[in-house]
């Protein structure tokens, strides 16, 4: 099942609003990734973050990892239509061997609109 | 450096035939991921090959298999189609080593089953 858990599930707001999702988890990650996703395309990686407390941006865009290790936040300023997507939070699940060997788990996903 | 390539991009195909999807990673990466995405379960992680090994599997049944080739190079093969096989399917590349998770998604295969 889900491990991760992603709000909200969508967002509708108008051009040049700022947007907040966030990623939680009841276990511990040591990387969080964010990516987006346009329709009919893989996903594109955005930000990656590997130390709890790290804030990091690229361009508009800045996330935070969780102090707890298990919630990670994504922030978009100054929205424009281009930002319209699925957002996803994923992290590598450590298996009992301590490796997660190439597996990341995702949450369920944001859907943005940006209205014009 | 040139991205993730998958082919086909589009694939039809009708119940009980089988599928081989193709991935070129990122030059210099050698480990490749393939997931599952579908509206109603998401992304889900299929399987992961490093070095021409399998590491990691997820929760497949046996129809779902892979290889990787000395180039790194990977294809995925689905044998005996199923209608809730139709999805869309990723590859993605990293480094496999070093502590560093970030993976690089292709377009990917969008496959219908009929």
């Amino acid at each position: 099942g889900q491990q991760l858990n992603q709000s909200p599930q969508s967002m509708f707001i108008q051009e040049g609003e700022d947007v907040s999702m966030n990623c939680t988890s009841s276990s511990i990650f040591n990387t969080w990734l964010w990516y987006k996703q346009d329709p009919g395309e893989g996903p594109v990686l955005l930000i990656a973050l590997y130390k709890a407390g790290e804030l990091t941006s690229n361009g508009r865009l800045t996330a935070q990892f969780g102090i707890t290790r298990k919630d990670s936040f994504l922030n978009i300023s100054a929205s424009i239509p281009s930002d319209v997507g699925i957002y996803f939070c994923a992290g590598p699940l450590i298996n009992a061997g301590g490796t997660s060997y190439g597996k990341l788990t995702f949450g369920q996903g944001t859907i943005l609109t940006v209205h014009p | 450096k040139a991205g993730v390539t998958q082919t086909p991009r589009y694939l039809i195909k009708t119940r009980g035939q089988q599928v081989t999807l193709s991935c070129s990673p990122i030059s210099g990466h050698r480990s490749v991921s393939w997931y599952q995405q579908t509206p109603g379960q998401g992304l889900q992680f299929l399987f992961e090959y490093f070095s021409e090994t399998q590491r990691n599997k997820g929760n497949f049944p046996g129809r779902f298999s892979g290889r990787q080739f000395s180039n790194s190079r990977s294809e995925m093969n689905v044998s005996t189609l199923e209608l809730g096989d139709s999805a869309l399917y990723l590859c993605a590349s990293s480094l496999g080593q070093g502590g560093n998770d970030e993976q690089f998604f292709g377009p990917g295969t969008r496959l219908t089953v009929l």
